[in-house]
């Protein structure tokens, strides 16, 4: 079955500079990627997700980058802010599936 | 539209005592699912239904039971419960098959002593 890694588990960034949370997923058939953002004692909400028919997607300062080849994607945060602190999943799944796989969670903190 | 609604907030259970946790959806969704977050950790599937009347198990279904009677409702019980299930519980429900489009619920804090 699919398997999600995410790295790193932590990431301490100074405000304003950028953040790089990266996944590898293991089923080549699975075409969805979400993001999920938790803030502390909140639920789960979905950022930004990209599907395998596209390499990159962008909203405001998030983007998420997929390199299907590699079986692998990214989460770029820019101009870090203080409410970007919170913990990221990223997660897999392709059409023909029921559930949805997490990865294991990104801590970022931002650094004032 | 309220969206995922989870009771109780808050629960302390007894060792032993049974409980079930309420998961309501007003979008019409196909899909539920229940997770469990221990803290400081990630996300563990429990059950899910990919429609009423159809269950079945996650990750980590030891302890617990679902059903699945109509689209809204999907309730989860706790059988003799153990401190090893403390932890916060999260009902989901998605908008596509997959999982796709997650939205959580607000999740209960349930504490066994």
């Amino acid at each position: 079955g699919e398997n999600v890694e995410q790295h790193p588990s932590t990431l301490s960034v100074q405000e304003g500079d950028s953040a790089v949370i990266k996944c590898t997923y293991s089923d080549s058939a699975s075409n969805y990627f979400p993001w999920y953002k938790q803030e502390l004692g909140k639920r789960p909400q979905l950022i930004i997700d990209i599907r395998s028919n596209v390499g990159e997607k962008k909203d405001q300062r998030i983007a998420v980058t997929l390199n299907k080849t590699a079986k692998h994607f990214s989460l770029h945060i820019t101009e870090t802010q203080p409410e970007d602190s919170a913990v990221y999943f990223c997660a897999a799944t392709k059409s023909s599936a029921s559930k949805i796989i997490f990865g294991s969670g990104t801590r970022l903190s931002i650094r004032p | 539209n309220a969206g995922v609604t989870q009771t109780p907030k808050f629960r302390i259970l007894k060792i032993g005592q049974s409980m079930t946790l309420q998961c309501a959806q007003d979008m019409n969704h196909n899909y539920m699912y229940w997770y469990r977050q221990d803290p400081g950790m990630g996300l563990k599937l429990i059950y899910y239904s990919v429609g009423a009347g159809i269950t079945d198990k996650g990750e980590v279904p030891n302890g617990y039971n679902v059903s699945r009677s109509t689209t809204e409702d999907f309730p989860l019980r706790l059988e003799l419960a153990a401190p090893s299930q403390t932890s916060v519980y999260f009902c989901a429900s998605s908008e596509g098959q997959g999982g796709e489009k997650l939205f959580f619920g607000s999740g209960t804090q349930l504490s066994v002593l």
